[in-house]
């Protein structure tokens, strides 16, 4: 099946700093979305991006499929930013639905 | 306004006690999921409804069954919950094929 990276795998920001979160894919994909899942546990939509650029705020997002990767981008970070970042891509169409796949996650810390 | 609509959120069962998690949904969508969250892990799809469709995926464990009675109603049955099936699990719905998933907020089972 479709391998999904993601890097860093853990991130500690001062607050207001910047970062960047790669999502490497392994095959090409129909979907990708980007997750903030809060302490809670939800998961909360970021970005729906199988291509290009969106930007919400003070984050972004690119995806390049053809070259397999999608970056998100969050900018003067605030500790409610804290939280695990996922990545999930969803391969080419192979019966009902869509079946997102979850790469290995980014769990970030924000700290006063 | 919510969405996505697990219950209950937390659920504790004993061991070998059959247990339902129960999701509903206000957006009339064609697809409904159910994802694992085990601790410190990505989420891990276990089966899926388009329509009245049912789709297992392959190593999803015959402990897990599903029931879709209705468009707004899911529910996951496990049969016989054994420690190791303590985890988080997630309820997803998309309109389908290749289209965004949106998540409920989770129940968190514990298995004494």
């Amino acid at each position: 099946g479709i391998q999904v990276e993601q890097s860093p795998p853990d991130l500690i920001l001062q607050e207001g700093a910047n970062s960047t979160l790669r999502c490497n894919f392994s095959d090409s994909v129909n979907n990708l979305q980007w997750f903030h899942q809060n302490p809670w546990g939800q998961l909360i939509n970021l970005f729906y991006i199988p291509s290009g650029t969106k930007q919400n705020g003070r984050l972004s997002a690119t995806t390049v499929a053809t070259e397999r990767y999608s970056l998100l981008y969050i900018s003067s970070s605030q500790t409610t930013d804290s939280g695990v970042y996922f990545c999930a891509v969803d391969p080419p169409f192979t019966g009902g639905g869509n079946k997102l796949t979850f790469g290995t996650g980014t769990q970030l810390k924000v700290e006063l | 306004d919510a969405m996505v609509i697990q219950n209950p959120r937390y659920q504790v069962t004993q061991f070998g006690k059959p247990v339902t998690l129960s999701c509903s949904q206000t957006l009339n969508h064609n697809v409904m999921y159910w994802y694992q969250q085990k601790s410190s892990q990505a989420p891990k799809l276990l089966f899926h409804y388009y329509d009245k469709d049912f789709n297992n995926e392959a190593d999803t464990p015959d402990n897990f069954q599903s029931r879709r009675p209705n468009t707004s109603f899911c529910f996951l049955d496990i049969r016989s919950p054994g420690l190791g099936d303590a985890a988080m699990y997630l309820c997803a719905t998309s309109r389908g094929p290749g289209a965004e998933q949106y998540f409920g907020p989770g129940t968190r089972l514990t298995v004494t």
